[in-house]
């Protein structure tokens, strides 16, 4: 067990809905790291953020969207939603700012979308 | 060209042999990690290394900075390192996200 909780872990929706995940961090830990895996794809960072700011930004698409509240739990909004959004979607969380730290990854949210 | 590649993609071995996955990077880095992923999604952080060598357990990590090249070998295997092992790396300079390898798939026979 990472320490690192996301809910929930698996969600299923349909075109053109928008979805919430939610991830919590290990105790201590300030930054917030979105991954997104595909089939096609494989592992793509999304985004990061530190201490309640963005900090990174990878192939995050517009549609999507996170933020970071003062408890340092994040959220990843997912809108619009397409059928290649079906993917399993990992937080991951370190103690500092830059990625070099070492990452502890939440067992992930498995979205599919009809 | 992928930035991370990664070989082989598929690896199946026999309990007790030595296994060495190989993470090949064309940016220069910062640092260069080590995953693995359970047959039931889960990702584990192995190994986060810049130089030389690190070892935990049956498990070593090597990285060679001016050959831009990472191996990760295990070394008496058993069934329960059967998983996907992914490399990931930190490209240097103002650059903070992590760019991943495809993954190598082993499976350890009894």
């Amino acid at each position: 067990d990472s320490g690192v909780t996301q809910t929930p872990k698996h969600l299923i929706t349909a075109t053109g809905q928008r979805v919430t995940l939610r991830c919590s961090p290990r105790s201590g830990d300030l930054s917030v790291y979105w991954y997104q895996q595909s089939l096609d794809q494989g592992l793509q960072f999304l985004i990061q953020y530190y201490n309640g700011e963005e900090r990174a930004k990878g192939n995050i698409l517009e549609r999507f969207s996170a933020q970071q509240f003062p408890d340092l739990h994040s959220e990843l909004n997912l809108s619009s939603l397409e059928l290649g959004d079906s993917a399993l979607y990992f937080c991951a969380s370190s103690v500092g700012g830059g990625t070099g730290n070492e990452q502890f990854f939440g067992p992930g949210t498995r979205l599919t979308v009809l | 060209k992928n930035e991370v590649e990664q070989s082989p993609q598929n690896l199946t071995a026999q309990e007790g042999e030595f296994i060495t996955i190989n993470c090949s990077y064309s940016v220069g880095i910062s640092a260069l990690h080590w995953l693995q992923q359970h047959p039931g999604g889960g990702i584990v952080s192995l190994f986060m290394l810049s130089s030389g060598k690190k070892k935990h357990g049956r498990l070593i990590a090597t990285i060679n900075i001016q050959e831009k090249h990472s191996s990760l070998h295990i070394t008496a295997s058993h069934p329960r390192d059967s998983a996907v092992y992914i490399c990931a790396a930190l490209a240097s300079g103002s650059a903070r996200q992590l760019t991943f390898g495809s993954g190598t798939q082993l499976t350890v026979l009894p």
